[in-house]
């Protein structure tokens, strides 16, 4: 099992660009979350998906929008890259029964110019 | 929503000393507390958890207590090896239902030998 795998790993962009960060899970949880973490920071909650078909809104949305694919897939779209969204961004995912732990991805660290 | 607050942000100690890293939450519903360790450039990963109906876990060098009615949970770790330095995340759910993780600050431990 790879567990939680994102993709790219790094990326450069410049101000105004669009991007889509991708992430898959092979441990069948129906929930997943996207996470940004800034320098020297703690983890910071942008959207999750509690089971295939939902999404809702995190601490931090604004200028970021998801799809749940399917039940393995939970993409992170900027629509508009702006240098403030520069950032490691973590994927994870967790079991639907409540009270359980969430498993991270290796992160894609991204750079906005 | 949840508030959870973390001291101390960095923590230096001799190996073979003890350390103890604090979290305070605001949540009263909350019942899940996982704990993460972030070594530099990698994704946290769980290293030990505790649901409410426990005041205290164990696992080798490591241990979680709870105090429930002051709302506020600890992890201990003993008998401190340099491999132990990295930064540790508390967090803790958000109400009954547990999809939702609110994380600390962090707390950068350093080891030194």
């Amino acid at each position: 099992n790879a567990g939680v795998t994102q993709t790219p790993k790094f990326q450069v962009l410049k101000t105004g660009q669009s991007m889509t960060l991708q992430c898959a899970q092979d441990m069948n949880h129906n929930s997943m979350y996207w996470y940004r973490q800034d320098p020297g920071m703690g983890l910071r909650l942008i959207y999750y998906s509690a089971s295939e078909g939902t999404t809702d809104k995190g601490e931090v949305p604004n200028g970021y929008n998801v799809s749940r694919l399917n039940k393995r897939e939970f993409s992170l779209r900027l629509e508009s890259a702006a240098p403030s969204q520069t950032s490691v961004y973590f994927c994870a995912s967790k079991r639907t029964q409540s009270n359980q732990p969430q498993h991270f991805g290796d992160g894609t660290r991204l750079s906005i110019l | 929503g949840e508030n959870v607050e973390q001291h101390p942000s960095t923590l230096s100690v001799q190996e073979g000393d003890s350390a103890v890293i604090k979290c305070t939450y605001s949540d009263s519903a909350s019942n899940y507390f996982p704990w993460y360790k972030q070594e530099l450039g990698k994704r946290p990963q769980l290293i030990i958890d505790i649901r409410s109906n426990v005041g205290e876990k164990k696992d080798q060098r490591i241990a979680v207590t709870l105090n429930k009615t002051a709302k506020h949970f600890s992890l201990h770790i003993t008998e401190t090896q340099p491999e132990d330095s990295a930064v540790y995340f508390c967090a803790a759910v958000e109400g009954a239902a547990g999809n939702k993780l609110t994380f600390g600050g962090g707390t950068r431990v350093l080891v030194k030998p």
